[in-house]
C-alpha cells in the first residue's frame, strides 16, 4: 500500500519560499499524478496544484505565479515551492495520488505538514 | 473557477439517523465529483468518486447521487465513526475546487 509523507520546515517567514517535499514509498512514482493540496486551520481545502510523473503540470490560477512543483523519480519525490509567502499561505499542506490513472480524485493522501508565516 | 457550495455547514445527527448532505456547483461538472470525509487532525479519506462510484472498502451506507450542478452524499443510517466533516470537490475543469464542507456532529 503506497505511502505519502511530507516534510519541510514548519516555520517560514514573509516574503520567503515555503518548501515542501513529498516521499513516496510502498509504490513508484510513476503513471501517476500528484497533487498538493492545503487547509488554512478551521477552513476548507484547496487544490494548489500538480505533476505527472513525466513532468507535465498544471497549477491553481490563483497561486500560478507562485507556485512550482517538481518531481524526482529517482528519490520517489514531489516538491512544492510557494515564493513570496504571507500569513495567508498558513495551512497545513497535504500531498495526494489522483486515483488510478487520473488526476483526480485523490485516493492517497500524506498525514499532511502543518507550516506556519510568521516573522 | 467553479464555485462549490455546501449545505448545510453543520448537521447535528443521532445514531441511526438517515443525513444527506447537499453540494450545488456554479456551472454544470456533469457528474464529476468526488466526496471525502475528514476527522480531526487526519487527511480526507475519499469516499465517492464520479458522484455515484463507492470507493473500495468504503461501507456501502454511504451513497452519492446527482448530476450537473446538483448533488447529494446520504448516509442510510449515521455509526458512531462517520461524525466527521465531508466535503465535496469538483474536477470537470483543470481548477479543482472544493465544497467548504459539511461538520455532521453528535446530537
Amino acid at each position: 500500500q503506497v505511502q505519502l509523507q511530507e516534510s519541510g520546515p514548519g516555520l517560514v517567514k514573509p516574503s520567503e519560499t515555503l518548501s515542501l517535499t513529498c516521499t513516496v514509498s510502498g509504490g513508484s512514482i510513476s503513471s501517476y499524478y500528484w497533487s498538493w493540496i492545503r487547509q488554512p486551520p478551521g477552513k476548507g481545502l484547496e487544490w494548489i496544484g500538480y505533476i505527472y510523473y513525466s513532468g507535465s503540470t498544471n497549477y491553481n490560477p490563483s497561486l500560478k505565479s507562485r507556485v512550482t512543483i517538481s518531481v524526482d523519480t529517482s528519490k520517489n519525490q514531489v516538491s512544492l515551492k510557494l515564493s513570496s509567502v504571507t500569513a495567508a499561505d498558513t495551512a497545513m499542506y497535504y500531498c495526494a495520488r489522483g486515483l488510478g490513472t487520473s488526476v483526480t480524485p485523490f485516493d492517497s493522501w500524506g498525514q499532511g505538514t502543518l507550516v506556519t508565516v510568521s516573522s | 473557477d467553479i464555485q462549490m457550495t455546501q449545505s448545510p455547514s453543520t448537521l447535528s445527527a443521532s445514531v441511526g439517523d438517515r443525513v444527506t448532505i447537499t453540494c450545488r456547483a456554479s456551472q454544470t461538472i456533469s457528474d464529476w465529483l468526488a466526496w471525502y470525509q475528514q476527522k480531526p487532525g487526519k487527511a480526507p479519506k475519499l469516499l465517492i468518486y464520479k458522484a455515484s462510484s463507492l470507493e473500495s472498502g468504503v461501507p456501502l451506507r454511504f451513497s452519492g447521487g446527482g448530476y450537473g450542478t446538483e448533488f447529494t452524499l446520504t448516509i442510510s443510517s449515521l455509526q458512531p465513526d462517520d461524525f466527521a466533516i465531508y466535503s465535496c470537490q469538483q474536477y470537470n475543469s483543470y481548477s479543482l475546487t472544493f465544497g467548504q464542507g459539511t461538520k455532521v456532529e453528535i446530537k
